[in-house]
């Protein structure tokens, strides 16, 4: 299986600040990579596919970029509302292993 | 508005069998099933294709659970034969993005399935 590492597995923030996640795959997967955003108690919500494409209707402040092992979340101006975990998925090969996760705390 | 609707909270003993179900609005695009246990990550399970049943499981999970789906009534299932204590986890299903592939993530899920196994 493909593993995939997620770092920092917390971090915590002020509002307006900018937040990289990063994640690392065991292996290369193209660009077959997506994140997601899960709130306690909450279904995940997709919020980056394919690396660093954006769902309709998620705001434009999360970025994603990378390819091959190494990738990383941007959030560039923290909001109240982004107090979540991250998860990261390679999409690439069975199983679609996810990392972690990262939880980001609002301070 | 596309949804997934899941089955509710169910609890069981140890030894039952049990079938939960997803409610898509259509069997054009893979499902994925998605284990979450209390407190921790997201565990990809496996994913169906409604339209013909193709079937991909993780070694994880394969011969643990049986993902099946009726295309009539456009619903995926997930299911154990003997349940176990460690089977307690919030069961998500999910829809692929793309109606074309399975290599760009899953972007609606089901509300969540809570399955509590204890005698």
């Amino acid at each position: 299986d493909i593993q995939m590492t997620q770092s920092p597995s917390s971090v915590s923030a002020s509002v307006g600040d900018r937040v990289t996640i990063t994640c690392r795959a065991s292996q290369g997967i193209s660009s077959y990579l997506a994140w997601y955003q899960q709130k306690p108690g909450k279904a995940p919500e997709l919020l980056i596919y394919a690396a660093s494409s954006l769902p309709r209707g998620v705001p434009s402040r999360f970025r994603g970029s990378g390819s091959g092992t190494d990738f990383t979340l941007t959030i560039s101006s923290l909001q109240p509302e982004d107090s979540a975990t991250y998860y990261c998925q390679q999409t690439n090969t069975f199983p679609h292993t996810f990392g972690q996760g990262t939880k980001l705390e609002i301070k | 508005e596309v949804q997934l609707v899941q089955s509710g909270a169910v609890v069981k003993k140890p030894g039952e069998s049990l079938k939960i179900s997803c409610k898509a609005s259509d069997t054009s695009r893979w499902i994925g099933w998605v284990r979450q246990m209390p407190g921790k990550g997201l565990e990809w399970m496996g994913m169906i294709y409604p339209g013909d049943s193709d079937t991909k499981y993780s070694p994880s999970f394969q011969g643990q659970v049986t993902i099946s789906a009726d295309k009539s009534i456009s619903t995926a299932y997930l299911q154990w034969s003997s349940l176990k204590a460690s089977d307690t986890a919030t069961y998500y299903c999910a829809r692929h993005l793309n109606p074309f592939s399975y290599s760009y993530g899953m972007d609606v899920w089901g509300q969540g399935t809570t399955v509590t196994v204890s005698s």
